[in-house]
């Protein structure tokens, strides 16, 4: 496995579904985050991780709820979505409070809201 | 505040083109760092380059060149000889510099849709 890998890469979920995604990075990284990307929007953070320690949560409605367990994997646990929560959702990592602070992204997991 | 402007839309060009994408971004910050992101359809986000606001070189990279001008706030990407692999939609995004056990927030472009046609 190589770099940020995120599962499942599609979902299709009713409003009363509970449903998880999945992130993993193969990279060292010691910051993860989650953002979502609208259609025709610029990507929004929604929320950050550092040392497995929340350090962002930019307003996201509660029907959102990240865990990090350890530094390579990150989850978003996902409950009466709207159907406006359709979206592509990215994982990305990167090394936190050093000069090589780029950011690695996974693929994305493709979310449908019925 | 931050932001970052990606004024072009789409973009379409015929192959063996070149092409520039323009970036404008605004920063109150004398410290900072400026990327471009590729984001070919498999929907992966793919970095190409991170350029810091004390190095105003120009940088090239095989048929990718970069144009920082700090004067104008502008981060431009040119593609020269264009290719159909080079579809795609390419993000401009701007970071502070990070500190001790600060995050590396990404302030990004709407991007710009880049169509190489055969």
């Amino acid at each position: 496995e190589t770099g940020v890998t995120q599962t499942p890469r599609h979902l299709v979920m009713g409003m009363t579904n509970k449903k998880s995604l999945k992130c993993e990075q193969h990279l060292g990284h010691n910051a993860m985050y989650w953002y979502k990307q609208s259609a025709k929007k610029p990507l929004e953070l929604m929320f950050v991780y550092s040392l497995e320690e929340r350090v962002e949560n930019n307003s996201v409605p509660s029907r959102f709820s990240p865990e990090c367990p350890n530094s390579s994997h990150l989850f978003l646990h996902l409950h009466t979505l709207q159907p406006e929560d359709s979206a592509l959702y990215l994982c990305a990592s990167s090394q936190d409070g050093t000069r090589d602070n780029e950011q690695f992204f996974g693929p994305g997991t493709r979310l449908t809201v019925l | 505040a931050q932001k970052v402007t990606q004024a072009q839309t789409e973009i379409s060009v015929v192959e063996k083109e070149d092409v520039t994408l323009d970036c404008v971004y605004e920063t109150r910050d004398t410290t900072y760092y400026l990327f471009w992101y590729k984001q070919p359809p498999s929907g992966e986000l793919v970095f190409l380059i991170r350029r810091n606001s004390f190095d105003e070189q120009n940088e090239i990279s095989g048929r990718y060149s970069w144009n920082f001008q700090k004067s104008t706030s502008s981060f431009n990407f040119t593609i020269t000889a264009s290719q159909v692999v080079d579809s795609a939609v390419y993000f401009c995004a701007l970071s502070e510099a990070p500190e001790v056990r600060a995050t590396n927030k990404l302030i990004f472009g709407t991007g710009t849709l880049l169509a190489v046609q055969p």
